[in-house]
């Protein structure tokens, strides 16, 4: 079976200061790993996927996270926060077999200080 | 285009009470999907619709029911709403080609609460 970890259910970064969000997954099979963002009050939109092509893999704002199979873990990074940064952000997996059933991890609430 | 529409946007049952959630996308998109939302838990699947005619459980489907009346629109009925269904439920879409990890498009989400 499939399942997402992410650690940390909230993360508190300084305006400036580099961002990390944590997300590890299990899948007996190869996955595709998946980022959103969920800004208060709306749905979920798209940060970035793995597909296999390459192991960092860039998205929209600024993000970018990395694909390590040896470690399970998809971390989101970002250089440098902004105070738009601030939203709940989703890891999820799906198999590649059926690439409808996503499995999200529990949400990390990300805050940006001034 | 409006992507993915959802209604209503909140509503409040008594227990034992039937709605029916509404979803409808304009995006021309094969796969839809209904999740709740709950704190500390993420996003839970709890049915979808591969291709119009289909329709599939997910992780918790228990209590709901779903239609997937056209190409369009697939809804989401609560027959007899219990306290544990407060929740947010969202409704997605995505372009359900074979091959690939595809992109979920999301609705901006129904709060309902079941006093």
């Amino acid at each position: 079976a499939q399942s997402v970890t992410q650690l940390g259910s909230h993360v508190s970064v300084s305006e400036g200061a580099l961002v990390l969000l944590r997300c590890n997954y299990s899948s007996s099979v190869p996955p595709y790993l998946f980022w959103y963002v969920q800004y208060p009050n709306q749905g979920l939109q798209l940060l970035l996927k793995y597909t296999s092509a390459a192991t960092l893999v860039k998205g929209i704002n600024g993000f970018e996270a990395e694909f390590k199979k040896s470690e399970t873990s998809f971390h989101l990074t970002k250089p440098s926060a902004h105070m738009r940064d601030a939203a709940e952000y989703f890891c999820a997996v799906s198999r590649s077999s059926n690439t409808g059933k996503l499995i999200f991890g529990q949400g990390t609430t990300l805050q940006v200080k001034p | 285009n409006a992507g993915v529409t959802q209604t209503p946007k909140f509503q409040v049952l008594k227990t034992g009470q039937s709605m029916t959630l509404q979803c409808a996308q304009d995006m021309n998109h094969n796969s839809m999907y209904w999740y709740r939302q709950d704190p500390g838990m993420g996003l839970r699947l709890i049915y979808y619709s591969a291709s119009e005619g289909t329709t599939d459980k997910g992780e918790v489907p228990n209590g709901y029911n779903v239609s997937r009346l056209n190409k369009r629109e697939f809804s989401l009925r609560l027959e007899s709403a219990a306290p544990s269904q407060t929740s947010v439920y969202f409704c997605a879409s995505s372009p359900g080609l074979a091959g690939g990890p595809e992109t979920q498009y999301f609705g901006p989400g129904t709060r309902l609460l079941v006093l």
